[in-house]
């Protein structure tokens, strides 16, 4: 079952404009991670944020964790048409959920050159 | 060091048929998960293995199961596949130490069952 929302569904922009992606999530957790997956391919890692930092950020990316509200958003600054993917954000409950990611079902962002 | 390799990339098994796919870890992680990702229900968590033992089960029937040896290669098997099981198969590997580490996917094997 997915853990979390994640809005919007779809997020068409222009080059250099900037992406927001919101995700909730339903239960408590140890990280947040945020990930990137071009047209069906493997997916990439870009950010882990742990419970108990409130932002983060790498490059052009800024993530913030909200817990008390169970969301977190995605800032991609001055989106480049190389950006187009599928975000997702997973989290990690910790404890015995040993290697147990659950996934949002994803933010298709379209970057128009 | 090399990423995650995912064999075969593409697959294609008639309903009946059992199917194996192979993961092999990034060199020195000891723990790999398996997804299944589809359009209807997602990315979904199938199991996580860990020096051989599976650590966690997803909430999917028996006919799928996986294994892991002592070079941390792993692999998931599907039995009397179904069409439902046409997916993208995932599998992701991390140090895992402690827990709460990042997970490094590879590319995925694409079953389609006809």
């Amino acid at each position: 079952s997915q853990q979390g929302e994640e809005d919007p569904q779809a997020l068409s922009i222009q080059e250099g404009e900037n992406a927001t992606m919101n995700c909730s999530y339903k239960t408590s957790i140890n990280n947040l991670q945020w990930y990137r997956q071009n047209s069906g391919r493997g997916l990439v890692h870009l950010i882990l944020i742990r419970s108990n930092e409130r932002e983060k950020h790498s490059g052009r990316l800024r993530v913030t964790l909200d817990t008390s509200k169970k969301s977190s958003s995605l800032l991609i600054t001055a989106s480049r048409a190389a950006d187009t993917a599928s975000y997702f954000c997973a989290t990690d409950a910790g404890g015995t959920s040993y290697g147990k990611l659950t996934f949002g079902q994803g933010t298709i962002l379209t970057v128009h050159p | 060091k090399a990423g995650v390799t995912q064999t075969p990339r593409y697959l294609i098994k008639t309903r009946g048929q059992q199917v194996t796919l192979s993961c092999s870890p990034i060199s020195g992680h000891r723990s790999v998960s398996w997804y299944q990702q589809t359009p209807g229900q997602g990315l979904q968590f199938l199991f996580e293995y860990f020096s051989e033992t599976q650590r966690n089960k997803g909430n999917f029937p028996g006919r799928f199961s996986g294994r892991q040896f002592s070079n941390s290669r792993s692999e998931m098997n599907v039995s009397t596949l179904e069409l439902g099981d046409s997916a993208l198969y995932l599998c992701a590997s991390s140090p895992r130490t402690s827990g709460g580490e990042t997970q490094y996917f590879g590319p995925g094997t694409r079953l389609l069952v006809l």
